[in-house]
C-alpha cells in the first residue's frame, strides 16, 4: 500500500503569511493527489484534486503542485478563514490519507 | 445536486458487527462509485472500503478480513459492515462519491457496553 508522509503536522502563521504544507508519497502518485480542508465538526472539503486543479468555488489564494513523490499546498496570502486542518490524499492505487496539518494563527 | 447521508446505530458494543447506509442522490450507483471513510476523534482520516460503479470493491489492508462493503442500486444505497468491532473503531464515519469529491456530514458511531 502506498504511505503518505504530510508535514509539518502543526503549523502557527499570520495573517497575510505564505504558507507551504507538504505530501510526499512512498511511491510515484502520477499527480493523483488531492488537498483537503476540514474544520471542527464538519466533513472534508475538497480544495485541490489531481494535484493543481482548483476545485470550483475554492478561493485563488489556494495552489497546489508537485509530481512524483513530492506535492505541496500553498496559501499565498493567509486568511483568518483559513484556520483548519488540512489533508492530502493520494487516489493512484486506491486512496491514503495524510496525516494532516493543524494550522492556526499567530 | 450531488449528495450522500450516512446512517447507523451510533452505539454498538464490542465484537458486534457494525452496519451503516449511505443513501445518495443527484447520481447513479452504476456510473459512479463510493468510499466510506472514518475518523476517530481528535485524529485523521482513514480510507475503509470503495465499491466501484461495476461493482467491484477494494478494501483497507488493514481492515479487510473485518469488512464486507455492497449496493443496492434500486434503493441508491452503499452498505458497509464491520465486524468484530473494538472501541478503537469508535470514529465518524462518512462516505463520499469515488474521487471523494463529495462528501456526506458523516455519522457517529461508539463502541462501548
Amino acid at each position: 500500500d502506498i504511505q503518505m508522509t504530510q508535514s509539518p503536522s502543526f503549523l502557527s502563521a499570520s495573517v497575510g503569511d505564505r504558507v507551504t504544507i507538504n505530501c510526499k508519497a512512498s511511491q510515484n502518485i502520477n499527480k493523483y493527489l488531492n488537498w483537503y480542508q476540514q474544520k471542527l465538526g464538519e466533513a472534508p472539503k475538497l480544495l485541490i484534486y489531481n494535484t493543481n486543479n482548483l476545485q470550483t468555488g475554492i478561493p485563488s489564494r489556494f495552489s497546489g503542485s508537485g509530481s512524483g513523490t513530492d506535492y505541496t499546498l500553498t496559501i499565498s496570502s493567509l486568511q483568518p478563514e483559513d484556520v483548519a486542518t488540512y489533508f492530502c490524499l493520494q487516489h493512484s492505487s486506491k486512496y491514503t490519507f495524510g496525516a494532516g496539518t493543524k494550522l492556526e494563527l499567530k | 445536486q450531488v449528495q450522500l447521508k450516512e446512517s447507523g446505530p451510533g452505539l454498538v458494543q464490542p465484537s458486534r458487527t457494525l452496519s451503516l447506509t449511505c443513501t445518495v442522490s443527484g447520481f447513479s450507483l452504476t456510473s459512479y462509485g463510493v468510499s466510506w471513510v472514518r475518523q476517530p476523534p481528535g485524529k485523521g482520516l482513514e480510507w475503509i472500503a470503495a465499491i466501484w460503479s461495476g461493482g467491484s470493491t477494494d478494501y483497507n489492508s488493514a481492515l479487510k478480513s473485518r469488512l464486507s462493503i455492497s449496493r443496492d442500486t434500486s434503493k441508491s444505497q452503499v452498505l458497509l459492515k464491520m465486524n468484530s468491532l473494538q472501541t478503537e473503531d469508535t470514529a465518524m464515519y462518512f462516505c463520499a462519491r469515488s474521487g471523494l469529491y463529495y462528501w456526506g456530514q458523516g455519522v457517529m458511531v461508539t463502541v462501548s457496553s
